[in-house]
């Protein structure tokens, strides 16, 4: 699976749009975008995937680059809940592998 | 649906001692896994497993050791723990539908100190 690049964190003031970034230059035409976030002391849960098309869900919507080397998730009213540690994830056809990297640490503010 | 559930929630561990974390999923799944994860850093995968009867390593398997013997469980065992081992140890399941559509349900977590 290729990797990604995203930054190390970002600030959000509360009920406000954020996007957070995601690069995958080296993405192959098979492999799915994953975001998933981690809440401070649980574990990661899903947020939303995508191949190509743009994707929406009750967590949030995912915006793919047309030549698919990025992503947005967009969350579209940040709340406190939403502060949590967000990860980009390509998935291919084999390998059994998430690499999560670092993530984006997204802290919201009231 | 209780979906993941680990134990212990933590657990203190002389070094050199043999501690088997316990991972329980009740969604059927087929593929299991077990991955740790330190401080400041992401998840790494240590093992896996695809379906009952089947393991694998990850990239970082050494010094730990997995069984499936039935689709529910999968214990992660330090077979001699040492302080490098300390960490927050997360199992997580999928329904291994397809590879590129697999979303992974994860565990709560086990921190785990070895002094």
């Amino acid at each position: 699976d290729a990797k990604t690049t995203q930054p190390n964190s970002m600030e959000s003031n509360e009920e406000e749009p954020v996007h957070l970034p995601c690069n995958h230059s080296t993405i192959s035409g098979t492999d799915y975008i994953h975001w998933y976030r981690q809440l401070p002391s649980q574990g990661p849960e899903y947020v939303i995937h995508g191949l190509t098309s743009n994707v929406n869900n009750r967590m949030a919507s995912l915006a793919i680059a047309e030549d698919r080397k990025s992503s947005t998730l967009i969350l579209h009213r940040a709340t406190l809940r939403d502060a949590a540690v967000y990860y980009c994830i390509l998935r291919g056809l084999t390998g059994n592998q998430f690499y999560f990297g670092t993530g984006t640490s997204l802290t919201v503010i009231p | 649906i209780a979906g993941i559930t680990q134990a212990p929630t933590s657990q203190i561990l002389a070094a050199g001692r043999r501690m088997t974390l316990r991972c329980t999923q009740d969604m059927r799944h087929n593929a299991m896994y077990w991955y740790r994860q330190d401080l400041g850093l992401g998840l790494r995968l240590i093992h896996y497993s695809n379906t009952a009867g089947t393991t694998g390593k990850g990239e970082v398997p050494d010094g730990y050791s997995v069984s499936r013997a039935n689709t529910d469980d999968f214990p992660l065992t330090l077979a001699s723990a040492v302080p490098s081992q300390t960490s927050v140890y997360f199992c997580a399941s999928s329904d291994g539908a397809g590879r590129g559509v697999d979303t992974q349900y994860f565990g709560p977590g086990t921190r785990l100190t070895v002094l």
